[in-house]
């Protein structure tokens, strides 16, 4: 199972909005509605952000957002702040009753 | 509250086996479902397997297939994951994780991970 691609690196400034892409196949981001993504900062265990493409767990700021077209996931983080800054992961269920995580994107905020 | 703690870290040979245990607390521990996830230094996360905790159901990736065993102990609320023939590049930060009552892979509660560095 290929990982979904991510970029690498997204950045903005204080305020600003910015939005990842988590793009997958039609097994996977395209045929279920179980696409999630996760923070990691240094030294801490990843953190669940939004399920099921765009629900927000009890806690996660309402910054945060998830959308999906055809194959192609997303999150926006809208009002940027300096403690966004982390990586993130999407991961999607897929056709082979697995899960598949992306490659990471690196929020940097300027 | 819940909770998963995890074992120390572990320095093992190539060659090697490594058991990694994860107790979990503040929860009925076999009503869910525990995930074992790993990230490599500076690279992405990558799911490993999932164990029905009441059960005792597993399902692995294919990539680990046949190399990984989960299994849980429903008495000491506790799961494991158990990696063998170990390689260099198997060093990584192992996580356990608890999907959320819905599934689908929404991993909301995680251990605070457990170093394994595959070194001669």
């Amino acid at each position: 199972q290929s990982a979904l691609t991510q970029p690498a690196s997204v950045s903005g400034s204080p305020g600003q909005s910015i939005t990842i892409s988590c793009t997958g196949t039609s097994s996977d981001v395209g045929a279920y509605n179980y696409v999630c993504w996760y923070q990691l900062q240094a030294g801490k265990a990843p953190k669940l952000m939004i399920s099921d493409v765009s629900n927000r767990p009890s806690g996660v700021s309402n910054r945060f957002s998830g959308s999906k077209s055809g194959n192609t996931a997303s999150l926006t983080i809208s009002g940027l702040q300096a403690e966004d800054e982390a990586d993130y992961f999407c991961s999607s269920y897929t056709s082979s009753n697995t899960y598949v995580f992306g490659t990471g994107t690196k929020v940097t905020v300027l | 509250q819940v909770q998963l703690v995890q074992s120390g870290t572990e320095v093992k040979k190539p060659g090697a086996s490594v058991k990694v245990s994860c107790k979990a607390s503040g929860y009925t521990f076999t009503s869910y479902v525990i995930f074992w996830v790993r990230q490599a230094p500076g690279q992405r996360l990558e799911w490993m397997g999932w164990i029905t905790a009441d059960n005792g159901n597993t399902r692995y990736s294919q990539k680990f297939q046949g190399r990984a065993t989960i299994t849980r102990d429903t008495s000491a609320s506790a799961a494991y994951m158990e990696l063998s023939s170990l390689r260099s590049d198997d060093t990584a930060v192992y996580y356990c994780a608890r999907e959320r009552p819905g599934g689908g892979g929404a991993l909301e509660y995680w251990g605070q991970g457990t170093l394994v560095t595959v070194s001669s």
